[in-house]
């Protein structure tokens, strides 16, 4: 079975900190997806990134990176220059299948950018 | 804007009640995915609908049913209200599945059972 575990709960930092969120997943299928989602204090949730499991290159937008490493089975997010606007909690999620089965949820880690 | 439409935006509701939760999916898009967000359980996925039909389920209770409608809105009926339903119910919608496209969620329907 499919399964996502970010361990870190909470991290707090302070502004122009980098900051890295963990993310380990489980999955037997050779073909799967990868995906970071921000949920802001408003609620609603944020797509930032999908990986599919043939591309380990890393990626970078703006403030953002993502490491993907299949060997530790890890989808690592980078924000880099931390701002009081990245508070939020980021959740990584799982599909497997080559993609069709739904969405499956990591725990999310809350990050706290203090200024 | 993730252009996934959620009504209503907050429900507050007395328990045994009954309510309809209503999603609008992006222009195009055939899947629809519902999720609920509890303090204790995360984000956990309910039911999926491709073009109308029921795709994939997961953790739904029996008193939740969902169905998506020709025009691929959808609806997510739950009843017999109890105080644990009390949650931020998610539509979400893609094109195809899940890794063929980018899925998008709406701003979620915050439920409050007292």
């Amino acid at each position: 079975a499919q399964k996502v575990t970010q361990a870190q709960t909470e991290i707090s930092v302070v502004e122009k900190e980098d900051v890295t969120l963990d993310c380990v997943y489980e999955t037997r299928d050779t073909t799967y997806y990868l995906f970071w989602y921000k949920q802001p204090p408003s609620g609603e949730l944020v797509f930032l990134i999908r990986r599919n499991s043939f591309d380990e290159q890393n990626e970078i937008s703006g403030r953002y990176s993502w490491n993907f490493q299949k060997s530790t089975s890890s989808f690592n997010f980078t924000i880099t220059a931390s701002q009081v606007v990245d508070s939020a909690v980021y959740f990584c999620a799982l599909s497997e299948a080559g993609g069709n089965t739904p969405l499956v949820f990591g725990k999310g880690t809350r990050l706290s950018v203090i200024a | 804007d993730s252009g996934v439409t959620q009504t209503p935006k907050h429900l507050i509701t007395a328990t045994g009640q009954r309510v309809t939760l209503r999603c609008s999916p992006r222009s195009g898009d055939l899947s629809v995915y519902w999720y609920q967000q509890s303090l204790d359980q995360g984000l956990q996925f309910l039911i999926q609908y491709y073009n109308g039909e029921e795709r994939a389920k997961g953790n739904i209770l029996e008193r939740f049913s969902a169905q998506q409608f020709p025009d691929l809105h959808s609806e997510l009926n739950l009843s017999s209200l109890e105080l644990g339903d009390s949650a931020l119910y998610f539509c979400a919608s893609s094109a195809l599945y899940p890794g063929g496209d980018t899925i998008y969620f709406g701003e979620g329907s915050w439920l409050t059972v007292v």
